[in-house]
């Protein structure tokens, strides 16, 4: 059972477009969701994250919204430049009673292709 | 900055062998995740640890086992490898309570 999706397993952008990456998941336990960008045989890079109870978080050209009621959250990368071809993730965690984090549950990944 | 460190960087065993990988987290970090990623697959999550306890227990098989130490750092135990344990198997660490887990390069685990 996929919790967290990535419905676009790629997306080709030209450079200095907007991307735009989307994400949906099922959990509402969830509470704080994030996005990593991989290279090949590389681990995961941290992005970007944001706390359910923002709907907006922005850093630089990276702005992630967050839609409660939807379910759904997305990555805007403005512009778009080469350097950002990779995959990626989206991720989400939810807080245990006790109050520490849990382990992230991963989407399946969208290859963002930044073309010149 | 320090990053998360993990050894080796490529492995390659055979066939119902044992394998230990080793992770050591970000100074000061108390908590340690594991993932594996097979070939064009997302992250799966095996197991994690919070102050030397299991914290969270994922889809990690019973051949394996792990542990974290009084330094914090933490190691993988796979053991009678399966050709379907060659992956790509990261650790995560990150501070109590906060979310965002700082991955490791990654060991790339070849079972011949």
């Amino acid at each position: 059972d996929q919790q967290v999706k990535q419905n676009s397993p790629s997306l080709s952008v030209q450079e200095g477009r907007i991307s735009i990456l989307n994400c949906d998941y099922t959990n509402s336990m969830f509470d704080y969701f994030l996005w990593y960008k991989k290279y090949p045989a590389e681990g995961p890079t941290f992005l970007i994250s944001i706390s359910s109870i923002k709907d907006k978080n922005e850093d630089g050209r990276f702005t992630v919204f967050l839609n409660k009621s939807a379910k759904h959250l997305s990555l805007h990368i403005v512009p778009s430049q080469p350097g950002d071809s990779a995959v990626y993730f989206c991720a989400a965690s939810a807080h245990h009673c006790t109050g520490t984090a849990s382990k992230l549950t991963f989407g399946t990944g969208t290859r963002l292709q930044v073309t010149l | 900055a320090a990053g998360v460190i993990q050894s080796p960087r490529h492995l390659i065993k055979e066939k119902r062998e044992t394998a230990t990988l080793k992770c050591y987290p970000i100074p000061r970090h108390d908590t340690v995740y594991w993932y594996q990623q097979g070939p064009g697959q997302d992250p799966q999550f095996l197991i994690s640890f919070y102050e030397k306890m299991q914290s969270d227990k994922g889809s990690i098989p019973d051949r394996f086992s792990a542990q974290q130490f009084s330094d914090y750092h933490s190691e993988l135990n796979m053991s009678s490898l399966e050709l379907g344990d060659s992956a790509l198997y990261f650790c995560a660490s990150s501070l109590f309570r906060v979310s965002e887990a700082f991955f490791g390069q990654g060991t790339r685990l070849t079972v011949v």
